[in-house]
């Protein structure tokens, strides 16, 4: 089975732009959850969505958001970027619950 | 909240020798412990997992154990390789779903 892919690999916005990635899970999984990872915080949890729906979310405002298609695709907006929102961007998908399986991540830089 | 900790930050070792990576996790609901190896710009790779029904689980080189009763579970690679030196996260879950709590990671050297 092919892996989780993300698009696009890499990306450079502008503060106050707008940003989507986009991932496409393992054939099979319903579930895609999205992470943030930087160093100084490190990975940290986003959302997961399930069959289309917002089933955990994270500590992030709301100008992060997501969402899932029928095809279990998933995408994650940000919108009014900051200088803080430089951070690879991992998408993870799972069968069911538990085993997750990360994608290579989008590297966001915003200048 | 869930809080994963993990010890130590960077850890060298001899090729050959044994190398221990500690976490700690505060929710007892927790029932799932994933540990994660993230070699330089490439995606975290889940390599050994362990649910709270067991104590320990091997796979060739690795091993998890999990103390229900202190809240701790470690991840032990023996005969360590050069190809082992990446960071290593442990994780916890956080309520229902796959919501992950993550260590802050432990950078492995293993030096020839």
């Amino acid at each position: 089975k092919a892996g989780v892919t993300q698009t696009p690999r890499y990306l450079i916005k502008t503060r106050g732009q707008q940003v989507t990635l986009s991932c496409s899970p393992i054939s099979g999984h319903r579930s895609v959850s999205w992470y943030q990872q930087t160093p100084g915080q490190g990975l940290q949890f986003l959302f997961e969505y399930f069959s289309e729906t917002q089933r955990n979310k994270g500590n992030f405002p709301g100008r992060f958001s997501g969402r899932q298609f029928s095809n279990s695709r998933s995408e994650m907006n940000v919108s009014t970027l900051e200088l803080g929102d430089s951070a690879l961007y991992l998408c993870a998908s799972s069968l069911g619950v538990h085993e997750q399986f990360f994608g290579p991540g989008t590297r966001l830089t915003v200048l | 909240g869930e809080n994963v900790e993990q010890h130590p930050s960077t850890l060298s070792v001899q090729e050959g020798d044994s190398a221990v990576i500690k976490c700690t996790y505060s929710d007892s609901a927790s029932n799932y412990f994933p540990w994660y190896k993230q070699e330089l710009g490439k995606r975290p790779q889940l390599i050994i997992d362990i649910r709270s029904n067991v104590g320990e689980k091997k796979d060739q080189r690795i091993a998890v154990t999990l103390n229900k009763t202190a809240k701790h579970f470690s991840l032990h690679i023996t005969e360590t390789q050069p190809e082992d030196s990446a960071v290593y996260f442990c994780a916890a879950p956080k309520g229902g779903g796959n919501k992950l709590t993550f260590g802050t990671g432990t950078q492995l050297k293993v030096e020839l």
